[in-house]
């Protein structure tokens, strides 16, 4: 089945500073790969996702990457805020065998003012 | 305007008790699904229904008992509670993926305290 590595576990950057979570995963038929933002003691929320036919997508402040061949994507985070500050999960939707999204092991993001 | 919910929030009780966790959603979606995620903040999947039939059902023990009665509700009845249980409940829900639509939303959590 799909396994989802995601690296730091911990990265802290000044205000203002990019942030980058890189994660890996290992089926190769997986399609689809959100981002969620988890704030202490709330819901993950949807914050970006891509698909498997496109290698970037940008919302702003927020871009997310995709290198199929390399099973690699990252999100970035520019221009960083307090607000940022949050635990931040990647997934991929494994769709070899029944469909389900795997999580990544989160990523605590602390943005420094 | 709530799109997925859950009841209650906070849970608090002992082991050995038999509790429930109730989610709804108003998203119109076909699947539903319960997510553990422990005090490490691991967010893993426990059950997952489509159209009311049970799809994942990952190694979770038999104590855990999903049902969803239609559509838009599914939940969780733990029976013979134990410390390792505590931890957060997530439910979430997506469309199937016979569409274009792969969002996945999650409720507020319920957080389950064993004593």
């Amino acid at each position: 089945g799909e396994n989802v590595e995601q690296h730091p576990s911990t990265l802290s950057v000044q205000e203002g500073d990019s942030a980058v979570i890189k994660c890996t995963y290992s089926d190769s038929a997986s399609n689809y790969f959100p981002w969620y933002k988890q704030e202490l003691g709330k819901r993950p929320q949807l914050i970006i996702d891509i698909r498997s036919n496109v290698g970037e997508k940008k919302d702003q402040r927020i871009a997310v990457t995709l290198n199929k061949t390399a099973k690699h994507f990252s999100l970035h985070i520019t221009e960083t805020q307090p607000e940022d500050s949050a635990v931040y999960f990647c997934a991929a939707l494994q769709t070899s065998g029944t469909y389900k999204y795997i999580f990544g092991t989160g990523t605590r993001l602390k943005v420094l003012a | 305007d709530t799109a997925v919910s859950q009841t209650p929030k906070y849970l608090v009780t002992q082991m050995g008790n038999d509790k429930s966790i109730k989610c709804e959603q108003n998203l119109g979606h076909d699947t539903m699904y319960w997510y553990k995620q422990d005090s490490k903040k691991f967010l893993k999947i426990m059950f997952s229904y489509n159209n009311k039939e049970l799809i994942i059902n990952e190694t979770v023990p038999n104590r855990f008992s999903p049902k969803s009665p239609d559509k838009a509700h599914l939940n969780l009845h733990i029976n013979s509670l134990e410390l390792g249980d505590s931890a957060v409940y997530f439910c979430a829900s997506s469309h199937d993926w016979t569409g274009s639509s792969y969002e996945q939303y999650f409720g507020p959590g319920t957080r389950l305290t064993v004593t």
